[in-house]
């Protein structure tokens, strides 16, 4: 168990539909990741946040949006929802923002878009 | 550009022999790299790490990765392969002042008894 969180596990949804991913960080990280991990793109950045305030972008689409709240947990908003956005999900936090700290992975949530 | 290549999607080896996993990066600068293991239904967990000093660098489970700068690489090795290794590795590269990673394809590999 890494000690980070993420809610739900599952979710099944409809194209155009609009959901919300959260992620619970380990005690004391207050850097949060976002990661896509899909068939055809392998694992890929989305976003990280620290201490509220967004720090790195990657591969996110416009469709898609997050923030991290004051008490660090972080939230994925995914909207337009379209067939190829089927993925894993991983949320990871860190103490510190930069690369030389070991980022800790959640389960995940597989969003699967019917 | 940042990238990391892993050249091998699957590998099989059987339980006892020796494991070589590679990955080449491609990184402008002294590069921070990862490997990271994925079971089936879990996230991912740090195996080791590489930010400077000596190249050759031990993690958990008995792994060990050596970092080559003249050949860009930083193969993932252990000696004896056990049953419970059967996985999903995935070898990272990370930025100097931000926390993204970017991740090879990922090697899966089967232990056969």
């Amino acid at each position: 168990d890494s000690g980070v969180t993420q809610t739900p596990k599952h979710l099944i949804t409809a194209t155009g539909q609009r959901v919300t991913l959260r992620c619970s960080p380990r005690s004391g990280d207050l850097s949060v990741y976002w990661y896509q991990q899909s068939l055809d793109q392998g694992l890929q950045f989305l976003i990280q946040y620290y201490n509220g305030e967004e720090r790195a972008k990657g591969n996110i689409l416009e469709r898609f949006s997050a923030q991290q709240f004051p008490d660090l947990h972080s939230e994925l908003n995914l909207s337009s929802l379209e067939l190829g956005d089927s993925a894993l999900y991983f949320c990871a936090s860190s103490v510190n923002p930069t690369s030389n700290n070991e980022q800790f992975f959640g389960p995940g949530t597989r969003l699967t878009v019917l | 550009a940042q990238s990391v290549t892993q050249p091998d999607i699957h590998i099989t080896v059987s339980e006892g022999a020796s494991l070589e996993l590679r990955c080449n990066y491609s990184y402008g600068a002294t590069p921070y790299l990862f490997w990271y293991v994925q079971s089936p239904g879990q996230g991912l967990q740090l195996l080791l790490k590489y930010f400077s000093g000596d190249t050759l660098v031990q993690g958990i489970k008995g792994f060990e990765a050596e970092f080559k700068r003249s050949q860009s690489s930083f193969n993932l090795r252990k000696p004896s392969v056990h049953w419970s290794d059967a996985a999903e590795y995935f070898c990272a590269v990370g930025s100097s002042n931000t926390g993204k990673l970017i991740f090879g394809q990922g090697t899966t590999l089967q232990v056969k008894p």
